[in-house]
């Protein structure tokens, strides 16, 4: 079965750490991945995505992804957090063959301290 | 340019009554998508659309959920016969052709509680 995991419900960092949110998926076939994230009483933000070419994948907001096809993982990382970085973040993934269907991890809680 | 809307914003119902839940997407775009999130879960996939059909109603949970499309443009979400575990915020999305690389844009949701 196809699936997308975010391994943890939460992460905490100090404002001007990296960040690291970490993404996990199993499908068959290459995935189209997919960052969004969800700030407090607004819709879903598409942040950034990977479809072919460069592993490393530069998005919105300073925030980066890292396509690893061996450890089939797209971990969404940023060099430095902002207080307004807070938000919840979903991992996504699309299988070309699988139509327009696309499956969302359960989500992970950002909160970055000043 | 507008984004994706959604109406109502909030809707509260009594168990058993039917509910219709309505999405504008983007002008243009041509893919149309209906989530629910519950407390606490992640975005569970309902139905596409492509155009005004419907090639996956996979996701729709019991016969009680049924949308549709028209125009190639609204959508309606409609539960009948609501239940409380019907109660979550139900996500319309749409991208602008036909595509698995296009990301989605997503409207700000119908927030439904079922008393």
């Amino acid at each position: 079965a196809q699936s997308v995991a975010q391994p943890e419900d939460q992460v905490n960092v100090a404002e001007g750490n990296p960040l690291t949110v970490k993404c996990t998926y199993s499908v068959s076939g290459n995935p189209y991945l997919f960052w969004y994230v969800q700030y407090p009483n607004r819709g879903l933000q598409f942040l950034l995505k990977y479809i072919t070419g460069d592993n490393l994948v530069k998005g919105s907001y300073g925030f980066e992804a890292e396509f690893n096809k061996s450890q089939t993982s797209f971990h969404l990382k940023k060099p430095s957090a902002l207080v307004s970085d807070s938000a919840l973040y979903f991992c996504a993934v699309r299988v070309p063959t699988g139509g327009f269907k696309t499956i969302f991890g359960a989500g992970t809680r950002l909160f970055v301290k000043a | 340019g507008a984004g994706v809307s959604q109406s109502p914003s909030n809707k509260v119902t009594e168990k058993g009554k039917d509910v219709e839940l309505r999405c504008d997407p983007i002008s243009g775009h041509t893919a149309l998508y209906w989530y629910r999130q519950s407390l606490g879960q992640g975005l569970e996939f309902l139905i596409y659309f492509q155009g005004n059909s419907a090639p996956d109603k996979s996701g729709l949970p019991s016969d009680r959920f049924s949308a549709e499309r028209t125009g190639g443009s609204v959508s309606t979400l409609t539960i009948q016969r609501t239940q409380q575990e019907d109660s979550a915020v139900y996500l319309c999305a749409s991208s602008l052709v036909v595509g698995s690389t296009n990301e989605q844009f997503f409207g700000p949701g119908t927030r439904l509680t079922v008393l």
